[in-house]
């Protein structure tokens, strides 16, 4: 069975420097890849994917993510964060055929001034 | 603009009721799915529709139950079999045409009292 890992629960980062957000996942196949981010309360906004191909994305605000096969990892970063990118991130893999979605347990983002 | 409806936003239950969660889209998207989401756990599927009349059981449907009459609707009844109702349930879609990712719904939060 597909499953996710995201290793930190709560990162607090300084408003400006860099950030990446660590995700492992297993699965048999290649799998299709997930970046989401949750502000309190809120659903769910699709920040990249992966499904093939370059295994470097870019995805919105700014945020991009690195498929390495040989880890089994799919890490976020962003090279300067904002105060708006407080938020819980969610990494999540699909099976073939993109048909269910698994989710890690998610990782809260905090940003100091 | 197109997207998805859960409603509503905060709903207050006693226990051994029954309550039905609304979830609608306009984005003609044939496949929708159910999460639970609880602090600590991430998000976890529920149930899941791939086309009209036709839907499959997650992770965790004990407790609950969908139905999927037309392609823009899926509710999900939360039964009084459900030993821990209280949680924030988020409704999803995607077309299976294309590889966008799933869409997300905003959320509605459940309180059994």
């Amino acid at each position: 069975a597909q499953s996710v890992t995201q290793p930190d629960i709560h990162i607090t980062v300084s408003e400006g420097a860099s950030l990446e957000l660590r995700c492992n996942y297993s699965y048999g196949a290649t799998p299709y890849l997930f970046w989401y981010v949750q502000s309190p309360g809120q659903g769910l906004q699709l920040l990249l994917k992966y499904f093939s191909g370059d295994t470097l994305v870019q995805g919105i605000k700014g945020f991009e993510a690195e498929f390495k096969r040989s880890q089994s990892s799919f890490n976020l970063r962003k090279p300067s964060v904002h105060w708006s990118d407080a938020a819980e991130y969610f990494c999540a893999v699909s099976n073939f055929g993109n048909e269910k979605l698994t989710f890690g347990t998610g990782t809260r983002l905090t940003i100091i001034p | 603009d197109g997207g998805i409806t859960q409603s509503p936003k905060y709903l207050f239950r006693k226990e051994g009721q029954n309550v039905t969660l609304s979830c609608e889209q306009n984005l003609n998207h044939d496949a929708m799915y159910w999460y639970r989401q609880d602090p600590g756990q991430g998000l976890r599927l529920i149930y899941y529709s791939q086309i009209v009349n036709d839907f499959q059981k997650g992770d965790i449907a004990e407790g609950y139950s969908v139905s999927r009459e037309k392609k823009e609707s899926f509710p999900l009844t939360v039964t009084s079999a459900q030993k821990n109702p209280t949680a924030f349930y988020l409704c999803a879609s995607r077309d299976r045409d294309r590889d966008d990712g799933y869409t997300f719904g905003s959320g509605t939060r459940l309180t059994v009292v």
